[in-house]
């Protein structure tokens, strides 16, 4: 079956620290990819995305992942975290045509001040 | 451009009772779906949708049963709530015309079962 397995449950940083989120999917065949965060009493917003092309995607707040084919990885990656990216983080995968998608666990980042 | 909504908000239910949590989308997206986030769990799919008077099941169906009589509305009813029912409910639209299908999320419906 499908999965998405996303590696940190909680990760703590504290201000100007780099995050990097692991994200694996199990999926031999042509996949979506993308990264959702939720803050604190909203709902999912997309942060980024990829289905082709460059396997290094750029998304909103200075946040970028990189889609490696070879390790079934998306990773998501920030050079410096702010206060303000104290959310959870979801990966998903879009595998077959009916736009469904499969979420992983989810990421607990909190940035201490 | 209100984009998703549902209703309500937040709702307790007693074990047995019945609700149905409405969702609507003025983006006039083909595809609908239901889904429940549990801590620890993500978010998991419980029905969808690829067209009006269309449902499919997904990975947790169990429970639940969902109606497209119009292609804007897709609700979600619970005939005997149970207290394992307790969760965030969420729905979500997208478009198969619109690479690659991103999903537009609603703000989520707060349930409980006691």
């Amino acid at each position: 079956a499908q999965s998405v397995s996303q590696h940190n449950h909680h990760v703590i940083l504290s201000e100007a620290a780099s995050l990097e989120l692991g994200c694996n999917y199990s999926y031999g065949g042509t996949v979506n990819l993308f990264w959702y965060v939720q803050y604190p009493g909203q709902h999912l917003q997309l942060l980024l995305k990829y289905f082709s092309g460059d396997p290094l995607v750029k998304g909103i707040k200075g946040f970028e992942a990189e889609f490696i084919k070879s390790k079934f990885s998306f990773n998501l990656r920030k050079p410096s975290v702010q206060w303000s990216d104290t959310a959870e983080y979801f990966c998903a995968v879009k595998t077959g045509n009916t736009g469904k998608l499969i979420f992983g666990q989810g990421t607990t980042l909190q940035v201490k001040p | 451009n209100a984009g998703v909504t549902q209703t309500p908000k937040f709702r307790v239910l007693k074990t047995g009772q019945s609700m149905t949590l409405l969702c609507a989308q003025d983006m006039n997206h083909e595809y609908m779906y239901w889904y429940r986030q549990d801590p620890g769990m993500g978010l998991r799919l419980i029905h969808y949708s690829v067209g009006e008077g269309t449902t499919a099941k997904g990975e947790v169906p169990d429970g639940y049963n969902v109606s497209r009589l119009k292609k804007q509305n897709f609700l979600l009813g619970l005939e005997s709530a149970a207290p394992s029912q307790t969760s965030v409910y969420f729905c979500a639209s997208s478009s198969p015309g619109l690479a690659p299908n991103e999903q537009f999320f609603g703000p989520g419906t707060r349930l409980t079962v006691l």
